[in-house]
């Protein structure tokens, strides 16, 4: 049983507002990602995380940020969010194993911006 | 990065076997072969990964070639609720500043009919 979690699941705002995804495993994995995914298109790395203060860009150019001040927790910002940030944005986990650990997801937020 | 090669579409009468295939020629000696798979509306989950050798789960078999250049995936008893697309990614190995990503392609959109 996943024990990863997103919040919120939908979320509907204005252009030029503020937000934060959130993103809580309790499987105390050290590596954690998050993806962005427009409907029937496929899944892009935005931002991963091997522990606690590390934070690298994924394959795909995002303006928002992550922070990993805690090992469960991987929070996703957007300082000013724009109708071409609506996506949607998974977050998923693992061990740190060589290559050999299994990913787990999030249910997904899917971000809509008006 | 190496990069797998799936078909974009493929469809199955339910109760019938499906071979779902991969091409991943510029595989390294190091990186795991993975499958997952993504249900509507939702976010990917684990079906089975392999090395070297062929593997059996409770989901699917993993079938390698003995060149690890391609692989297949196979579900013995297609059912209505198989109906998802199918992903295959090399999950990189130890070393490295892209140890651990996991990057997806297009997949695989499999049809289960009745």
């Amino acid at each position: 049983e996943a024990d990863i979690y997103q919040t919120p699941r939908y979320l509907v705002i204005g252009t030029g507002k503020k937000i934060t995804l959130e993103c809580s495993q309790t499987m105390g994995h050290d590596k954690m990602y998050w993806y962005q995914q427009d409907p029937g298109m496929e899944l892009h790395l935005i931002h991963y995380s091997y522990g606690v203060n590390s934070t690298e860009k994924g394959d795909l150019s995002s303006e928002s940020t992550v922070s990993r001040i805690r090992t469960e927790h991987f929070p996703l910002t957007l300082e000013s969010a724009r109708p071409s940030h609506t996506s949607q944005y998974l977050c998923a986990s693992s061990d740190p194993g060589q290559g050999i650990s299994e990913a787990f997801f999030g249910q997904g937020t899917r971000l809509t911006v008006v | 990065d190496a990069k797998t090669t799936q078909p974009n579409s493929m469809e199955s009468n339910e109760e019938e076997p499906v071979h779902l295939p991969c091409n991943h020629s510029t595989i390294s000696g190091t990186d795991y072969i993975h499958w997952y798979r993504q249900l509507p509306s939702q976010g990917p989950e684990y079906v089975i990964h392999g090395l070297t050798s062929n593997v059996n789960n409770r989901m699917a078999s993993l079938a390698i070639a003995e060149d690890r250049k391609s692989s297949t995936l196979i579900l013995h008893r297609a059912t209505l609720r198989d109906a998802a697309v199918y992903y295959c990614i090399l999950r990189l190995g130890a070393g490295g500043t892209s140890y651990g990503k996991l990057t997806f392609g297009q997949g695989t959109i499999l049809t289960v009919h009745p």
